[in-house]
């Protein structure tokens, strides 16, 4: 079955306690992002990757890294979560324009930060 | 920029009522269009999608839209609401270029379905 795993799916921690979220997509996409869903803002991007060892500031990268070491896998690292890293969390991925940049999503990780 | 607007942060109909959900969208060159809902708890799954040809296009679950260039909207209809369709509705676009770019997700609609 094509789909996007995410991992975990609820999350609370502390301020400053690093922290990663995975992200693996069996669809041999090459084209990976981040987004972060918050009330009344719809979905913003925060990291993007277009293959391997390439990645990209979405609109709102401060707080967060990410890399991508393998196609399959986009990790979403928080070095020193902050309580306004608060939010629900969405990997997706995309065949690209081959596929009108269609994104397909994860399962989203809800993310509390005390 | 291109940018999305989704009239009505929150719509309520009754069930068996006709639903319509209302998305603009700003670009001087037509964007690809798309609909995703997102049920509770879940991650957001494709309603439907314009790409090209014809305007209407029809989607999952009973749900339509249609693409008028004139008016820069993708509004999303379906005749006749059922509880099930009780979610948060986004609408997004991307532009038509022959490299990646990235999709703009508007705020979204939650709706709300009254039995």
């Amino acid at each position: 079955e094509a789909q996007v795993t995410q991992n975990p799916r609820y999350l609370i921690t502390v301020t400053g306690k690093k922290l990663t979220v995975t992200c693996s997509q069996n669809m041999n996409h090459e084209y990976m992002s981040w987004y972060r869903q918050d009330p009344g803002l719809g979905l913003r991007q925060i990291y993007y990757s277009m293959n391997v060892e390439v990645t990209d500031k979405g609109d709102v990268p401060e707080g967060y890294k990410v890399s991508r070491k393998e196609k399959r896998n986009f990790p979403l690292i928080l070095e020193s979560p902050s309580p306004n890293q608060t939010s629900l969390y969405f990997c997706a991925s995309t065949a690209g324009v081959a596929d009108y940049n269609e994104q397909f999503f994860g399962p989203g990780t809800r993310l509390t930060v005390l | 920029a291109q940018s999305v607007t989704q009239l009505g942060s929150h719509v309520s109909v009754s069930e068996g009522a006709l639903v319509l959900l209302r998305c603009n969208y700003s670009s001087s060159v037509p964007p690809y269009l798309f609909w995703y809902v997102q049920y509770p708890n879940q991650g957001l799954q494709l309603l439907l999608k314009y790409t090209t040809g014809a305007t209407l296009v029809k989607g999952i679950n009973g749900f339509e839209a249609e693409f008028k260039k004139s008016e820069t909207s993708f509004h999303l209809t379906k005749p006749s609401a059922h509880m099930s369709d009780a979610a948060e509705y986004f609408c997004a676009v991307s532009p038509r270029k022959t490299s990646y770019d990235k999709v703009i997700f508007g705020p979204g609609t939650s709706l709300s379905v009254i039995p």
